[in-house]
């Protein structure tokens, strides 16, 4: 089945300190999401990434769908301590009548020191 | 505009028993999808309903089912419960069926089978 690799697994930051994170993909995906997640609540849509080499970005928040269609990842710059959570990628396949089904990563958990 | 709203949020129930849980899209939305959240499996899809009718279905066993209505509300039943059918159980709504229309999340209903 498809596999969606995302790293780092954790990481623990100091408030200021940019962040980066990546997923990368057997396959080939048409629509790379970006989620947060925060305890008790369910994920939350970032960013969502339509077109290979496609750069977008909301406030601190810049993602890129990778040319190969095969990977994206996901910056925050500037992180403040209400960044914790946990970040998840998520990959839609072309066509076919479903576009509701998602493979998403492991998620990347992100702790922010103060 | 109200979110994805699902119930209820919590749930324990005991081994063979079944459960219902409901969910309400986002007003406008035609699109549900099911997902299961465990630590040990991350985010499963498990199926997708659009205008009344299952378009995908994942990996799970049958014990699982969903049924959307006409106002496309959606439900999701699990029979004869297993232990490891706790989990966190998350809705999503989309506009339409489309690449470009991404998945909106409720905060989920936590089921417990004791």
């Amino acid at each position: 089945g498809q596999q969606l690799n995302q790293s780092p697994q954790s990481m623990f930051i100091q408030e200021g300190e940019d962040v980066s994170m990546n997923c990368t993909s057997s396959s080939i995906f048409n629509t790379w999401l970006w989620y947060k997640q925060d305890p008790g609540e369910g994920p939350v849509l970032l960013i969502a990434l339509y077109k290979a080499g496609e750069l977008t970005s909301n406030g601190r928040l810049t993602a890129q769908f990778g040319i190969t269609r095969k990977d994206s990842f996901l910056n925050i710059s500037a992180s403040i301590p209400s960044d914790v959570g946990i970040y998840f990628c998520a990959g839609r396949n072309a066509g076919g009548t479903s576009y509701g089904k998602l493979t998403f990563g492991q998620g990347t958990i992100l702790t922010v020191h103060p | 505009k109200a979110g994805v709203t699902q119930t209820p949020r919590y749930l324990i129930k005991t081994r063979g028993q079944q459960v219902t849980l409901s969910c309400s899209p986002i007003s406008g939305h035609r699109s549900v999808s099911w997902y299961q959240q465990t630590p040990g499996q991350g985010l499963q899809f498990l199926f997708e309903y659009f205008s009344e009718t299952q378009r995908n279905k994942g990996n799970f066993p049958g014990r699982f089912s969903g049924r959307q209505f006409s106002n496309s509300r959606s439900e999701m039943n699990v029979s004869t419960l297993e232990l490891g059918d706790s989990a966190l159980y998350l809705c999503a709504s989309s506009f339409r069926q489309g690449e470009s229309s991404p998945l909106h999340f409720g905060n989920g209903t936590r089921l417990t089978v004791t």
